[in-house]
């Protein structure tokens, strides 16, 4: 089955640590992003990738940094710098130059900092 | 620049009544629109999406959406709704290339 896998479903960080939330994808999809979901702000972008080797800053980026290695993983790192980190983070992928652009979701990264 | 404004936090209905949820849109292009619905602690999944093709749009689970320019919307609807339609629901706009734009949510409670 395609799809998109996100580990691990929890977390939880001490102030201070950096972590990384995993995102793979076997669909082939070119493009991968990652959204943070705060309750009642719907989903904000942090980063994005249209192709291997690169990546674009999204609205909120401060305190984040991602990777593109491969094509079917993006991982995010939370950093220390990030200064509110607890939410649920979201993994999603598309095939670039349609014109629609319809994102496919992984199931989500609940992150909480004690 | 375009936006999404989703009328209604929280909207509430009986089972098997009318299911309506409100999605205004701005954008300075033809927009593409969507609806996404997520149960709790889990990923988002596509309803519908409408990409000019036709201005009623049929999705999954029963849902439709029409788009109005004239009114600029996309409103959601179903037109009996079950408890397991219970869960968060999210109207999206494309923008640039290759980004969405999303509102901030409509969670839908059923009651029996």
């Amino acid at each position: 089955d395609g799809g998109i896998t996100q580990s691990p479903k929890y977390l939880f960080r001490k102030e201070g640590q950096n972590v990384t939330l995993s995102c793979e994808q076997n669909l082939n999809h070119d493009a991968m992003y990652w959204y943070r979901q705060d309750p009642g702000q719907g989903l904000r972008l942090i980063y994005y990738s249209q192709i291997v080797n690169d990546f674009q800053k999204g609205d909120i980026a401060e305190g984040y940094s991602v990777s593109r290695e491969k094509k079917e993983s993006f991982p995010l790192t939370v950093t220390s710098a990030q200064k509110n980190p607890t939410a649920f983070y979201l993994c999603a992928s598309s095939i670039p130059g349609t014109t629609y652009n319809e994102q496919f979701f992984g199931p989500g990264t609940r992150l909480t900092v004690l | 620049a375009q936006s999404v404004t989703q009328l209604g936090s929280h909207v509430s209905v009986s089972e098997g009544a009318l299911v309506l949820l409100r999605c205004n849109y701005s954008s300075s292009v033809p927009p593409y629109l969507f609806w996404y619905v997520q149960y709790p602690n889990q990923g988002l999944q596509l309803l519908l999406k409408y990409t000019s093709a036709a201005t009623l749009v049929k999705g999954i689970n029963g849902f439709e959406a029409e788009f109005k320019k004239s009114e600029t919307s996309f409103h959601l609807t179903k037109p009996s709704a079950h408890m397991s339609d219970a869960a968060e629901y999210f109207c999206a706009v494309k923008r640039g290339t290759g980004k969405l734009i999303f509102g901030q949510g409509t969670t839908l409670q059923v009651k029996p």
